[in-house]
């Protein structure tokens, strides 16, 4: 079952912030997060596994709440570099394969 | 490090004939490979996953006699498209990852754009 992401699109201003959302109607084993340019395949930012975990890299960072089976990618302060579609893809147990979310498209503007 | 490549970026070939291509990882040993196909604007659709060695897991309603995948080695895997028809017309991208299943970072090739006339 493909998870759930909100907004669909977003349009930052530089040095603005966004949050970008992903859920799952089942229990999830881990979330992975990447970001894709156009005509580019995706890049990967990082994984969350159960636990609660809470990771950063540079100015992106993501939570994953299991109980809620919701998964958040924090943008600070954003550079033109973040434009691009944000995939969260779930894992429902060590040894599934990812489901992709449908992706958030962001753009940042001068 | 974590590079795979792909190749080629980009074909274009009349319908009915075959289209090969290949993902290499570059700077280590890929346990599982993955191929997904991805249409403008949409998300990436799992076709297969592929183990050295072994016979490529399809997912449901991918033809696997269509699609024929060989994971000759820890760092190559080959994506068949036979009789290719416009419809298969897509982009296709492959991964690497250093575990199987999910619990691992998936490293994408840059990608193949199939064009069927």
């Amino acid at each position: 079952q493909q998870p759930v992401q909100s907004p669909q699109a977003v349009i930052l201003r530089e040095g603005e912030d966004a949050v970008i959302n992903c859920s799952s109607s089942k229990a999830l084993y881990s979330v992975h997060w990447y970001r894709q340019k156009h005509g580019e395949a995706p890049v990967f930012l990082m994984i969350l596994l159960k636990g609660g975990e809470q990771k950063g890299h540079d100015k992106i960072s993501a939570s994953f709440n299991e109980k809620k089976q919701q998964s958040s990618l924090y943008l600070t302060a954003s550079q033109l570099s973040y434009s691009g579609t944000y995939f969260c893809g779930t894992v429902k147990t060590s040894y599934d394969k990812v489901i992709f979310g449908p992706g958030t498209s962001l753009s940042v503007i001068p | 490090g974590a590079v795979v490549s792909q190749h080629p970026s980009r074909v274009i070939c009349k319908s009915g004939t075959s289209v090969k291509i290949e993902c290499r990882s570059l700077d280590f040993q890929a346990t599982t490979m993955f191929w997904y196909r991805q249409f403008p604007k949409q998300s990436l659709m799992l076709m297969a996953t592929s183990n050295e060695g072994s016979k490529a897991t399809y997912e449901q309603g991918v033809e696997k006699d269509k699609f024929l995948i060989n994971h000759a080695s820890l760092t190559l895997s080959t994506l068949t498209v036979t009789s290719a028809h416009p419809e298969d017309s897509s982009f296709y991208i492959c991964s690497a990852g250093l575990t199987s299943g999910g619990s691992g970072a998936q490293y994408f090739g840059p990608g193949t754009r199939l064009l069927v006339l």
